[in-house]
């Protein structure tokens, strides 16, 4: 089975420093990892996903994520927080021994300070 | 219009009624999938369906029921609806044809307060 963990529920940043979320997953085979971003009174849009490939993989609004095997970790990142970043973002997991279903993280809110 | 719709977007429903929460999609997707999300937890699979004649259990499908009458609908029942109940709901779907590493596509949700 597969599961992910996000490291912080909730993030605070400065309007132009590093955005940074955490996401380690586990799984018996290899994965394909996606991020999502819900803002306020919307349903989830994807931001980015690894299948195979290239580890560093980019996604919309200057947002990406490496894939690290040996860490299990597929951490967000952006160099330069805008205020419309803030949101939540989950990460996500599937597999083909999940029958290919998604699962979630709980979720991290992102707050971005002027 | 959107791709994924969800109705009602906001229902107050009392402890003990049934109600169903429907999905629409013209994306022409093949695989459906219903979501509760709750603060802290994240989104959890309640049901999925890959195909019409294809209905699969998530990780919280007491308390629920599915029907999936075409392949562009997706309905979600709650027998006799409980407070803890109360969450926002999501219909999502997915295109195997993608390959399995395609995402999902999420409608805008439905918010729903059992009292």
């Amino acid at each position: 089975a597969q599961s992910v963990t996000q490291l912080g529920s909730h993030v605070s940043v400065s309007e132009g420093a590093l955005v940074l979320l955490r996401c380690n997953y586990s799984s018996s085979v290899p994965p394909y990892l996606f991020w999502y971003v819900q803002y306020p009174n919307q349903g989830l849009q994807l931001l980015l996903k690894y299948t195979t490939g290239a580890t560093l993989v980019k996604g919309i609004n200057g947002f990406e994520a490496e894939f690290k095997k040996s860490e299990t970790s597929f951490h967000l990142t952006k160099p330069s927080a805008h205020m419309s970043d803030a949101a939540e973002y989950f990460c996500a997991v599937s597999a083909h021994t999940g029958g290919f279903k998604t699962i979630f993280g709980a979720g991290t809110r992102l707050f971005v300070k002027a | 219009d959107a791709d994924v719709t969800q109705t009602p977007r906001n229902r107050i429903t009392k402890t003990g009624k049934r109600i169903m929460l429907e999905c629409s999609q013209t994306k022409g997707h093949d695989r459906m999938y219903w979501y509760r999300q709750d603060p802290g937890l994240g989104l959890r699979l309640i049901y999925y369906s890959f195909d019409v004649k294809d209905i699969n259990k998530g990780e919280i499908s007491d308390g629920y029921s599915v029907s999936r009458q075409a392949q562009a609908k997706f309905s979600l029942s709650l027998e006799s609806a409980i407070p803890n109940q109360t969450a926002l709901y999501f219909c999502a779907t997915s295109d195997s044809g993608k390959g399995m590493n395609t995402e999902a596509f999420f409608g805008q949700g439905t918010r729903l307060t059992v009292v």
